[in-house]
């Protein structure tokens, strides 16, 4: 299984402001997934973040609102910009490692977004 | 999209077989089913993994039905740290991935 890691793991925000979190994976993956998971909710994919070209984003999402960057195939970052309070979540990272002839997501522990 | 259906909530108390079910009636032919495990402030956690028949690892057993428009994870004798929200996950592999996350079951352990 793939060891995943995010930072911050925690952080409140002023509206208005932009959040940058970073995650970190331990071992090289081509897939890798923003999810975000509001209060009480499942989880909802963002966009999938493949290295080497653009992020596909889920409807209800759009680039300018969340940008993702995926420099390398160990690591990606998921920018929350002009935050309200609605974007108030966690957010998680996952990617997929294959178990046998299947693929498995794992996940970060996450980061709990609190805006103000 | 496989759109999931599960229970909102379940109780059970320690040293039950507890059965959580969960509904995919559009799965497709390329989708596996996966059950994760989320405590609070966590990230989920995986479980199993299966396509069809029965899967059987070291804390969980997935039965898939010869349809394939359910599935059910059955976790043998839990205790009071089982207590989480569990999801069932359809998903196709390969580089058109399709994720959907059902909405999750709060299973309650009782003492």
């Amino acid at each position: 299984s793939a060891v995943i890691s995010q930072k911050p793991s925690r952080d409140i925000c002023q509206r208005g402001t932009s959040l940058t979190i970073q995650c970190q994976v331990d071992s090289q993956v081509t897939m890798m997934f923003w999810y975000r998971q509001q209060p009480g909710q499942s989880l909802t994919l963002i966009a999938t973040a493949n290295q080497g070209s653009e992020a596909t984003y889920e409807s209800g999402f759009v680039i300018d609102k969340f940008p993702i960057s995926r420099p390398n195939l160990t690591f990606s970052t998921l920018t929350v910009s002009n935050m309200s309070p609605e974007d108030s979540s966690i957010y998680l990272c996952s990617v997929d490692s294959a178990a046998g002839h299947q693929e498995t997501q794992y996940f970060g522990p996450g980061t709990r977004l609190l805006v103000l | 999209l496989a759109k999931t259906t599960q229970p909102i909530s379940m109780d059970s108390y320690e040293g039950q077989e507890v059965n959580i079910t969960c509904s995919h009636n559009n799965i497709a032919t390329n989708d596996y089913i996966t059950w994760y495990q989320q405590f609070p402030s966590q990230g989920p956690r995986f479980i199993i993994q299966g396509y069809k028949t029965k899967v059987t690892n070291e804390v969980a057993s997935l039965f898939i039905p010869a349809d394939r428009k359910s599935s059910t994870l059955s976790l043998p004798r839990v205790s009071l740290s089982d207590t989480a929200v569990y999801y069932c996950l359809v998903a196709n592999s390969g580089s058109a991935r399709q994720l959907t996350f059902g909405s999750g079951t709060q299973l309650t352990v009782l003492p």
